[in-house]
């Protein structure tokens, strides 16, 4: 049974340290997401990737954050410096693009908090 | 501004009933949609799906309605049992959107006893 896994589960970090979240995506998955979870904006996108290469991250604030991926079976998501405003669960998810259709499996998720 | 929307943030229903979660989209151009459950402390993980050439899409107790002219689609759950207890999220991609997902707020599901 396959599966999306991410460390670590839980962190808690001060303000102004660096917190970095890995994801292993699915043997044979194209596509990596990752995705925050607020109360206020539901399931936000940050950044995904195809192919290994990065399609869209404009939802990620570019000055603390930034995601890779530096081979198929690892994706990063490193915030530095972090801020409480980042306290969030992250969702790595990963997926097959199929014609036109995508369902997207999720990891567990990193539970973030920054005091 | 919100492509996908939920406007209702919660709803409760009693075991046995029809639940139905609706979601709204201002994108035409989409034309792939789905819907996830996501329980406390977990992923979201994937309930249902439909294509924009279809109205309707059934599996087990779950029907997924889209309705094109509205912009909009529903999702049926008959009989509602208490493990539906959830939130559930809209997805929806296609439309420019270059294959990734776009996702309401959620709706959280109670179904009481």
């Amino acid at each position: 049974d396959a599966r999306v896994t991410q460390t670590p589960r839980h962190k808690v970090t001060e303000m102004g340290q660096e917190v970095t979240m890995r994801c292993q995506p699915i043997l044979g998955h194209n596509t990596v997401f990752w995705y925050r979870q607020t109360m206020m904006q539901g399931l936000e996108l940050l950044a995904y990737f195809r192919n290994r290469a990065p399609l869209d991250d404009s939802g990620m604030p570019k000055d603390r954050f930034s995601a890779e991926m530096p081979d198929a079976t690892l994706a990063t998501l490193k915030i530095q410096p972090s801020e409480p405003r980042d306290s969030a669960v992250y969702f790595c998810a990963s997926g097959l693009v199929i014609g036109r259709g995508l369902a997207l499996q999720f990891g567990p998720g990193t539970r973030l908090t920054v005091l | 501004d919100q492509q996908v929307k939920q406007n209702s943030p919660s709803l409760s229903v009693q075991e046995g009933r029809i639940s139905i979660l609706n979601c709204d989209y201002t994108n035409s151009m989409f034309d792939y949609f789905l819907w996830y459950k996501k329980y406390p402390a977990e992923g979201p993980t994937f309930l249902i799906s439909i294509s924009s050439i279809k109205d309707k899409n059934e599996d087990g107790r779950f029907t997924v309605f889209l309705n094109k002219s509205a912009k909009h689609l529903s999702l049926h759950i008959v009989p509602s049992q208490p493990g539906d207890s959830a939130v559930y999220f809209c997805a929806a991609s296609g439309g420019g959107s270059q294959g990734n997902l776009i996702f309401g707020k959620g709706t959280k599901l109670s179904v009481k006893p």
